[in-house]
């Protein structure tokens, strides 16, 4: 497995409440990616950094935002959660040599009550 | 834009009998094609991908998928499947040259014994 971690893997928080969601990676790939998982819609593109503090935005991105100090850490924030949040997120990562070949964390899934 | 189009949802299929898993595309320029599988409560494996070459790309558990332009498809395929296939199965495109990828929404294969 590609060295992916995703903290925390399960979380239950409330609406109007901050959440940050944290991947780590170990293979000092350049490309970090953060998808959502829904029922019918697959995955689809939150963020994406391709270097430190180089982050852009992807399909989905109101409500979230990121942040990567380090190569090795991508942070995703919900400012101020809403149930529409509710999902499992998954990181992802990705090298220039392996063209647009992307690495998979195991997932968070997040429940906005 | 890019979009990527799986139309069955859900496909049951008897063990030893061979599937085929739809994915058609849009795009007006040149494509890399992916084909990722979720085990239940896991992250996304990559499978098998296109980049160039030759048009059949075949994965090591017996998966093959053939990239046919006109028709704008990449259908995964196996001729005889077995119960751990049960999965389910996404169809990813990124254009050439660029690290973002874009799924469809997943099909689920479930492999009756």
């Amino acid at each position: 497995d590609a060295g992916i971690t995703q903290s925390p893997r399960h979380k239950v928080t409330e609406t109007g409440t901050p959440v940050t969601l944290r991947c780590h990676q170990t293979e000092n790939h350049r490309y970090m990616y953060w998808y959502r998982q829904d029922p019918g819609h697959g995955l689809r593109l939150i963020h994406y950094s391709y270097g430190v503090k180089d982050t852009d935005k992807g399909e989905v991105s109101d409500g979230y935002s990121v942040s990567r100090s380090k190569t090795e850490d991508f942070l995703l924030t919900l400012e101020s959660a809403t149930s529409s949040q509710t999902s499992v997120y998954f990181c992802a990562i990705g090298s220039l040599q392996e063209v647009a070949e992307q690495f998979f964390g195991p997932g968070t899934r997040l429940t906005v009550l | 834009a890019q979009s990527v189009t799986q139309l069955d949802s859900q496909v049951p299929v008897f063990e030893e009998a061979p599937v085929e898993l739809r994915c058609n595309y849009s795009s007006s320029v040149s494509v890399y094609l992916f084909w990722y599988v979720q085990y239940p409560n896991q992250g996304l494996q990559l499978l098998l991908k296109y980049l160039s070459g030759s048009t059949l790309v075949e994965s090591i558990n017996g998966f093959e998928a053939e990239f046919n332009k006109s028709q704008t498809s990449f259908h995964l395929r196996k001729p005889s499947v077995h119960i751990s296939d049960t999965a389910e199965y996404f169809c990813a495109v990124s254009l050439t040259g660029a690290n973002n990828l874009f799924f469809g929404t997943g099909t689920r294969l479930t492999v009756i014994p």
